[in-house]
């Protein structure tokens, strides 16, 4: 269906360490996965992306990767900052609409 | 990427009053956007598809009598929230699609009295 389950809800890493973030979805028909990075007060921006007809992307020091069989797709962030500290949320499209999962709160201790 | 505006960024209003939010694509036309709503520390859930030209297609869940959207050209849509409660004050946030991409306008605070 329509919904899009995350974990976990929230996170916390020492900086330099691993970060990651996975989200599972039911339907079959979703071929768009995009990720997406909220700081408090702020729009989401879009971080990565991931289409179905590839299992994996990389862009510096963020990834996703893209399981459809299994239907699930995560993000991963190495090399953590605090600067990456924020809320992720992971979406999928439905339709011509995004569904987002309920989000992630990534602490990145120094 | 698509760019996308909103005013205002902050509203506050008194219960029972009604307040315009403008959403604008500024480099694009677009025939479609859409309306979020994110309540503190929650995900965003969406409200309506704006269509130009024709009537919003609202969420399961979401009045229509009570969150009017006007897309009456092809840059601007609008949001009303009539009647404003408390329960109303939230994040409101536009967005446009350009192929797969959402872009999103900053967002318009409301607070409701």
């Amino acid at each position: 269906g329509e919904n899009v389950e995350q974990h976990p809800s929230t996170l916390s890493v020492q900086e330099g360490d691993s970060a990651v973030i996975k989200c599972t979805y039911s339907d079959s028909a979703s071929n768009y996965f995009p990720w997406y990075k909220q700081e408090l007060g702020k729009r989401p921006q879009l971080i990565i992306d991931i289409r179905s007809n590839v299992g994996e992307k990389k862009d510096q020091r963020i990834a996703v990767t893209l399981n459809k069989t299994a239907k699930h797709f995560s993000l991963h962030i190495t090399e953590t900052q605090p600067e990456d500290s924020a809320v992720y949320f992971c979406a999928k499209e439905y339709g011509n609409k995004l569904v987002f999962g309920a989000g992630t709160i990534l602490r990145v201790k120094s | 990427g698509a760019v996308v505006s909103q005013h205002p960024s902050w509203v506050i209003c008194k219960s029972g009053t009604s307040v315009k939010i403008e959403c604008r694509s500024l480099d694009f036309q677009a025939t479609t956007m859409f309306w979020y709503r994110q309540f503190p520390k929650q995900s965003l859930m969406l409200m309506a598809t704006s269509n130009e030209g024709s009537k919003a297609t609202y969420e399961q869940g979401v009045e229509k009598d009570k969150f009017l959207i006007n897309h009456a050209s092809l840059t601007l849509s609008t949001l009303t929230v009539t009647s404003a409660h408390p329960e109303d004050s939230s994040f409101y946030i536009c967005s446009r699609r350009v192929r797969d991409e959402q872009f999103f306008g900053p967002g318009t605070r409301l607070t409701v009295l």
